[in-house]
């Protein structure tokens, strides 16, 4: 049981390029969601989604898109990356929002 | 945006000494109050999940309680031991079915 696997673990790009953050678990979870945690703020909640096919925005989506075409994969897309996208990324899942939330790893992405 | 505050930020206690920590957070359209560990160059692990006005939980040294008619949550660390260093983290899940974090109480504690 892998749990909640994130690659890459650290990326550093140019301004105005595009990426995928891949997120992936094997824990059959419906619920998944993308934090960012920046110094002084604690995770700020970017998109999450309750189940394959659905998605919602949460509380910083703008720059961000997501999709999820199956349970295990929820990948987050920078259309565009800005320097004030810097910081650390941190994809979760879990039964539900009421349950505990499992965390991955993280990724350490670098804007320039 | 729901505002969910943690203090102190951060808190220095000596080896055995019991601490605590308080998160507030709205006292309405309450559904969940989650509490987790976050070790440095570590994701955060989950603590406690709490749901119901009065709810005491409890881990080993660790233990945590709720009123959710005033809108608090303390975590208690008893006997505080050197792994016990971390950010606790608390979150709010409110009628947004979004869980709002709050900025974290650093502990560490000193041999």
């Amino acid at each position: 049981n892998a749990g909640v696997t994130q690659t890459p673990k650290f990326q550093v790009l140019k301004t105005g390029q595009s990426m995928t953050l891949q997120c992936a678990q094997d824990m059959n979870h419906e619920y998944m969601s993308w934090y960012r945690q920046d110094p002084g703020m604690g995770l700020r909640l970017i998109h999450y989604s309750v189940g394959a096919g659905i998605t919602d925005q949460g509380e910083v989506p703008n720059g961000y898109n997501v999709s999820r075409s199956t349970t295990e994969d929820f990948p987050l897309r920078l259309l565009s990356a800005a320097p004030s996208q810097t910081s650390v990324y941190f994809c979760a899942s879990s039964a539900d929002n009421y349950n505990e939330q499992f965390f991955g790893p993280g990724t350490r992405l670098t804007v320039l | 945006i729901l505002n969910v505050e943690q203090s102190p930020q951060s808190l220095h206690v000596q080896e055995g000494d019991s601490t605590n920590f308080t998160c507030s957070f709205p006292s309405s359209n309450f559904y969940a109050l989650h509490w987790y560990r976050w070790e440095t160059a570590k994701s955060p692990e989950a603590l406690f999940v709490m749901t119901l006005n009065g709810d005491e939980k409890k881990k080993g040294r660790i233990s945590a309680t709720l009123n959710t008619k005033e809108g608090y949550s303390y975590l208690y660390i008893k006997g505080s031991q050197p792994e016990d260093s971390a950010t606790y983290l608390c979150a709010f899940l409110g009628s947004a079915r979004q869980l709002t974090f709050g900025s974290g109480t650093q502990l560490t504690v000193l041999p």
